[in-house]
């Protein structure tokens, strides 16, 4: 079955930088791409990029352009989103999903205190 | 710049009909679709490309599109459909936003 399992739960100081991970399991990691999404806390979502898992094209939004980098490991069916120049209100659980939207990463919950 | 806007929120009692609407330029051109996320859960996919469902989500669930807005309906609301639900779109296919969610409340 298709899974995707995030990296554990971060705290981090302001100004410094969070990469959190998501491997793919039970598909072809390769044939398709991954969305990344952060949910503040009591907040809604937000779209924050996208990588061709094939190509390792991307696509961010304005709001993270510049501070956003997501990457991926073909060899090991994993992509990477790296957040930099961190601030308290980038506390937030982050999602990886696939590119049909239908399978989410279990979050994971970046502290920047 | 573009954006997706739905209300804030929305209480209907059980067995009544839900309208959630989002409006937005983009949704003119692109496909929409909407999530369901229940507390402490992974959002989940409730209808894409503006009207289809998902295998596995009950045919209460029903999407329409009209311009430049479209709105997921739930028709006989249930308790268990109490949720938040968001829209959502790509520009150029690529370059996602949601909408600011709609709390939905069943009592």
């Amino acid at each position: 079955q298709v899974q995707h399992v995030q990296s554990g739960a971060e705290v981090k100081k302001p100004g410094a930088s969070v990469k959190v991970s998501c491997k793919a399991s039970g598909y072809i990691f390769s044939d398709y791409g991954i969305h990344w999404v952060r949910q503040a806390p009591g907040q809604g979502l937000e779209w924050m990029g996208w990588i061709n898992a094939s190509t390792g094209d991307t696509r961010y939004s304005p709001k993270f352009q510049g501070r956003i980098t997501i990457t991926r490991d073909t060899s090991a069916s994993t992509a990477y989103m790296e957040l930099s120049s961190l601030r308290s209100k980038d506390t937030a659980l982050f999602y990886c999903a696939s590119n049909d939207w239908n399978y989410w990463g279990q979050g994971t919950l970046v502290t920047v205190s | 710049s573009y954006e997706l806007t739905q209300p804030s929120s929305l209480s209907v009692s059980p067995g009544q009909t839900a309208r959630i609407t989002c409006s937005g330029d983009v949704l003119a051109k692109k496909y929409a679709r909407w999530f369901q996320q229940k507390p402490g859960q992974a959002p989940v996919v409730v209808i894409y490309k503006d009207t289809e469902r998902p295998s596995g989500i009950p045919d209460r669930f029903s999407g329409s599109s009209s311009g430049t807005t479209v709105t997921l309906t739930i028709s006989g609301a249930q308790v268990d459909d109490e949720a938040d639900y968001y829209c959502y779109s790509a520009a150029d296919n690529t370059l996602g936003i949601f909408g600011g969610g709609t709390k939905l409340t069943v009592l």
